[in-house]
């Protein structure tokens, strides 16, 4: 398997602009999460999926952000419209069961919203 | 939820010298403790990981250990190389209905030849 893929590996977008960052879990596994990670933050999860469910989206930042996952091979964060504060790497992790097995991360999308 | 604090946030040590990382959490209910090494530019990455029916485990220059009734963890390396040099991220996971992998902040590990 060649692990999760992120796609893109850099975005540069000007402010007001939507941004979709899109994930491809491993194959298999059944969670799906996304995080964001900043110097000043580290790295915060914004939602997690559970068999393609939404189970908390607590850490999503604001009604700007969202995220699908329409299938078990694929998922997006959305975010309309887009501001300079949300520069950040974002990652995409998976994993086999929710909450006690490794997940595993894909490369990061780095955002840089001007 | 679950809170973790992860101390300190930078540490240099001697190359040969030992480093020590630790991390407390707050939700009883957690039961599954990774951590994490990211090098620069590159994705976090498991290096070695507890779960909450163990006190200690090791895997070469590597050992964790695990206090339940404190609800601390920590992060032992033996022996440190200069390619230990990296962010090394504590997590806390698995408590009752929360399944969220909550991370500490980070520690910059410095190993100077």
């Amino acid at each position: 398997d060649a692990g999760v893929i992120q796609s893109p590996r850099h975005e540069v977008t000007e402010m007001g602009q939507e941004v979709t960052l899109r994930c491809k879990p491993i194959s298999g596994h059944n969670s799906l999460f996304w995080y964001r990670q900043t110097m000043m933050r580290g790295l915060e999860l914004l939602i997690y999926f559970n068999n393609n469910v939404p189970i908390d989206d607590s850490g999503m930042p604001e009604d700007r952000f969202s995220a699908k996952m329409p299938n078990a091979s694929f998922s997006t964060l959305k975010i309309q419209p887009s501001e300079p504060r949300d520069s950040a790497v974002y990652f995409c992790a998976s994993s086999w069961e929710t909450g006690d097995t490794e997940a595993f991360f894909g490369q990061g999308t780095r955002l840089t919203v001007v | 939820g679950e809170n973790v604090e992860q101390h300190p946030s930078t540490l240099s040590v001697q190359e040969g010298d030992s480093a020590v990382i630790k991390c407390t959490y707050s939700d009883s209910a957690s039961n599954y403790f990774p951590w994490y090494k990211q090098e620069l530019g590159k994705r976090p990455q498991l290096i070695i990981d507890i779960r909450s029916n163990v006190g200690e485990k090791k895997d070469q220059r590597i050992a964790v250990t695990l206090n339940k009734t404190a609800k601390h963890f920590s992060l032992h390396i033996t022996e440190t190389q200069p390619e230990d040099s990296a962010v090394y991220f504590c997590a806390a996971s698995g408590g009752g209905s929360n399944y969220k992998l909550t991370f500490g902040k980070g520690t910059l590990l410095t190993v100077n030849p």
